[in-house]
């Protein structure tokens, strides 16, 4: 069985500041992706970012990284720059053997002005 | 028009009500899944459905009933709910049932129906 833990339930950020979301998995499989998610006030589950478990580089989109230390099974979501539209509960996510994208308990984020 | 489409956006009903949500996709995608949302809860995954085929249900109570009848549409029939069942549920669809590789496990989710039940 897969399991995603996100052990920060909420997070204050200053505007213009980098933040780091923290990110565990397990899983027993070889074969992974993880992904995270953005959910703002609206409901919608917006993609960020992707990460495979046999890419040696980590992850970047725009402001958005991907810290991913594989021997260690956390994959934590780094924010450069924050910006007051990126107040939203964040999810990460994780899917191997099978159709279903295993999400994490959220993390919820509040840029501060 | 954005890709996932949820109506309606909140509904109120009571226990002996019957509803029904609907979930409308114009990406060409042919996964459509539901998912239900819950305070203090991870996202769970109620039904996966590929080329309108179910593929999996994932031990939901049959009060909760789906019906895909064709690649853009997903429906979710509610009847005889309890309390318990109030939650936001959403919906995703995606290319295909693909492999663990690459960006297509990536959802693409609908904005949610929010549930209340009385």
């Amino acid at each position: 069985a897969q399991k995603i833990t996100q052990t920060q339930p909420g997070m204050f950020v200053q505007e213009k500041e980098a933040v780091t979301l923290d990110c565990t998995y397990d899983t027993s499989d070889q074969s992974y992706g993880l992904f995270w998610y953005k959910q703002p006030s609206s409901g919608e589950m917006i993609f960020l970012i992707y990460q495979g478990s046999y890419d040696e580089q980590n992850a970047t989109e725009g402001r958005y990284s991907l810290n991913f230390q594989k021997a260690r099974k956390s994959a934590n979501l780094v924010i450069s720059a924050s910006q007051l539209g990126d107040s939203a509960m964040y999810f990460c996510a994780m899917k191997a053997a099978g159709n279903k994208l295993t999400f994490g308990g959220g993390t919820r984020v509040l840029v501060k002005p | 028009e954005t890709g996932v489409t949820q109506t309606p956006r909140h509904l109120v009903m009571g226990m002996t009500n019957k509803k029904s949500l609907k979930c409308e996709q114009h990406l060409g995608h042919n996964a459509m899944y539901w998912y239900k949302q819950s305070a203090k809860k991870p996202l769970e995954l109620m039904f996966v459905y590929s080329l309108e085929e179910r593929v999996e249900n994932n031990s939901v109570p049959s009060r909760f009933s789906p019906e895909c009848p064709n690649s853009s549409h997903l429906f979710l029939h509610l009847h005889t709910l309890q309390p318990e069942d109030s939650a936001l549920y959403l919906c995703a669809s995606s290319p295909g049932l693909a492999g663990v590789f690459g960006r297509t496990g990536e959802l693409f989710f609908g904005e949610g129906s929010r549930l209340t039940v009385l």
